[in-house]
């Protein structure tokens, strides 16, 4: 069964330092979006990506994020210098616009970011 | 704008009772409800979603939810809990709004007592 994996399942990073999580949607997928969700609270909406470009985003993704289809079959994001705050576990998921409407968004594992 | 709300942040039940998480969802149009579970240190699962039709639907492991309009809800049931159901579970609500996103409610904890 088709699923989105997400690298590395685990960064420590320093603070200021810059992060790149990688995501692989499922490949007939045309939706992308990320998520967080800090230890302890509910999953929040970061961005949402279409057509090679930023679809929605709220008031947390601010100019130090960034999210990029490099090619054909990956989708990244980027903290430009990550603060303490930034620790969370990060979910990238993906959908199919010809569901039937529904936007049924299936999940990846995560990737915890853990800024020291 | 759109809003879930869960009442609990926990609920324990016996194995073999009812299970019943409440959400209750605010949306300007008519929207898209969910219901995700996810496990300790794991992603999330869809558990069933609601977006026209039927107001009952039926998910995976013997999960229901029902879609009640003039009540802005969409509680959770299982007939019968089972110790793997141990789990945090999350309501969501979606919409179109020149993109899609998902609004996800804080979460219940459910506990599941031998």
């Amino acid at each position: 069964e088709p699923e989105v994996t997400q690298t590395p399942s685990h960064q420590v990073t320093q603070m200021g330092q810059e992060v790149i999580l990688r995501c692989v949607p499922i490949s007939n997928h045309l939706y992308f979006y990320w998520y967080r969700q800090i230890l302890g609270q509910k999953v929040e909406f970061l961005v949402s990506f279409y057509n090679n470009e930023i679809s929605e985003k709220s008031e947390i993704f601010d100019d130090q994020f960034s999210v990029e289809r490099p090619d054909g079959s990956n989708f990244t994001l980027k903290i430009r210098s990550t603060k303490l705050e930034d620790s969370a576990m990060y979910f990238c998921a993906s959908s199919d616009w010809g569901s039937g409407g529904g936007n049924e968004q299936f999940f990846g594992p995560g990737t915890r970011l853990t800024v020291l | 704008a759109q809003s879930v709300t869960q009442l609990g942040s926990h609920v324990s039940v016996s194995e073999g009772a009812l299970v019943l998480l409440r959400c209750n969802y605010s949306s300007s149009v008519p929207p898209y409800l969910f219901w995700y579970v996810q496990y300790p240190n794991q992603g999330l699962q869809l558990l069933l979603k609601y977006t026209t039709g039927a107001t009952l639907v039926k998910g995976i492991n013997g999960f229901e939810a029902e879609f009640k309009k003039s009540e802005t809800s969409f509680h959770l049931t299982k007939p019968s809990a089972h110790m793997s159901d141990a789990a945090e579970y999350f309501c969501a609500v979606s919409q179109y709004t020149g993109g899609f996103k998902t609004i996800f409610g804080a979460g219940t904890r459910l506990f599941v007592k031998a």
